[in-house]
C-alpha cells in the first residue's frame, strides 16, 4: 500500500464509450502525475499537476482529458479512444518542494480498448 | 534534463550481488539520484535515493563517485522475487518534472 489509490483496476471500453480513471492520494502531496505504459515499454510521462495547476502535457491526444479538482484526486477523462490507447495508466505523487522527495505510485489501471 | 543510460538487461543467480550501474554525464549540481523498482503490471517502488559518495538502507546500497557522472545500484544477495525493472532517475525533485521521467530501465532476471 503506497498511500496512492486508483480505481478501477481493470477497464474495458468500446471506441465510442467515455470513461474516466480516478487518481487518489492523502499523503499531503502537491504534485501529481499521470503516466501511461505500454507493454515492455518505459514509462510515458503524460500529464503533471503542481498545486492542482497543469505544468506539462507531453503532446498528449485530446482524448486523453485531465481532471485535478484538488491536491488529492486527480482525474484522466477518456473518449472516442483507439485500440492502441490499451495500456497500463499509473498515477503518481509527489511533494515538489521537498529537495529529496520521491514518488509514490498506484498500482495502476489495466485498460483495453476493444 | 540529465539524460541516463543503463544495460538493458541483466540476469544472475540467487544469493549473488547484482550491481547495476547507470551514467548520467550531465548531472547537474541540484540533481539527485534515485533509483525505483517495477514489478509486472504495478507501479514503480522507489527503492533509494542519494547526492553523493554511498547511502544504505535496508534493501540496497547506492554508491556515487565524486564527480557524480555514474552511480550504481547494490543488490546483496538477490532471490527471485527481485526479478524485476530497474530504473535510474536523476533530477532536481523541487521541479517536480524532471525528477520523473523514466528511462528504458535494466531488466533483471534472477534465476534459481
Amino acid at each position: 500500500e503506497t498511500g496512492v489509490t486508483q480505481t478501477p483496476r481493470h477497464l474495458v471500453m468500446g471506441m465510442t464509450n467515455k470513461k474516466s480513471l480516478k487518481c487518489e492520494q492523502h499523503l499531503g502531496h502537491n504534485a501529481m502525475y499521470w503516466y501511461k505504459q505500454s507493454a515492455k515499454k518505459p514509462l510515458e510521462l503524460m500529464f503533471v499537476y503542481n498545486f492542482k495547476e497543469q505544468t506539462e502535457n507531453n503532446s498528449v491526444p485530446s482524448r486523453f482529458s485531465p481532471e485535478c479538482p484538488n491536491s488529492s484526486h486527480l482525474f484522466l477523462h477518456l473518449h472516442t479512444l483507439q485500440p492502441e490507447d490499451s495500456a497500463l495508466y499509473l498515477c503518481a505523487s509527489s511533494q515538489p518542494d521537498k529537495k529529496n522527495t520521491e514518488a509514490f505510485f498506484g498500482q495502476g489501471t489495466r485498460l483495453t480498448v476493444v | 534534463l540529465a539524460k541516463t543510460t543503463q544495460p538493458i538487461s541483466m540476469d544472475s543467480y540467487e544469493g549473488q550481488e547484482v550491481n547495476i550501474t547507470c551514467s548520467h554525464n550531465n548531472i547537474a549540481t541540484n540533481d539527485y539520484i534515485t533509483w525505483y523498482q517495477q514489478f509486472p503490471s504495478q507501479g514503480p517502488r522507489f527503492i533509494i535515493q542519494g547526492y553523493k559518495t554511498k547511502v544504505t538502507n535496508e534493501v540496497a546500497s547506492l554508491f556515487i563517485p565524486a564527480d557524480r557522472k555514474s552511480s550504481t545500484l547494490s543488490l546483496p544477495r538477490v532471490s527471485l522475487s527481485d526479478t524485476a525493472v530497474y530504473y535510474c532517475l536523476v533530477g532536481d525533485s523541487g521541479t517536480g518534472r524532471r525528477a520523473l521521467t523514466f528511462g528504458s530501465g535494466t531488466r533483471l532476471q534472477v534465476q534459481p
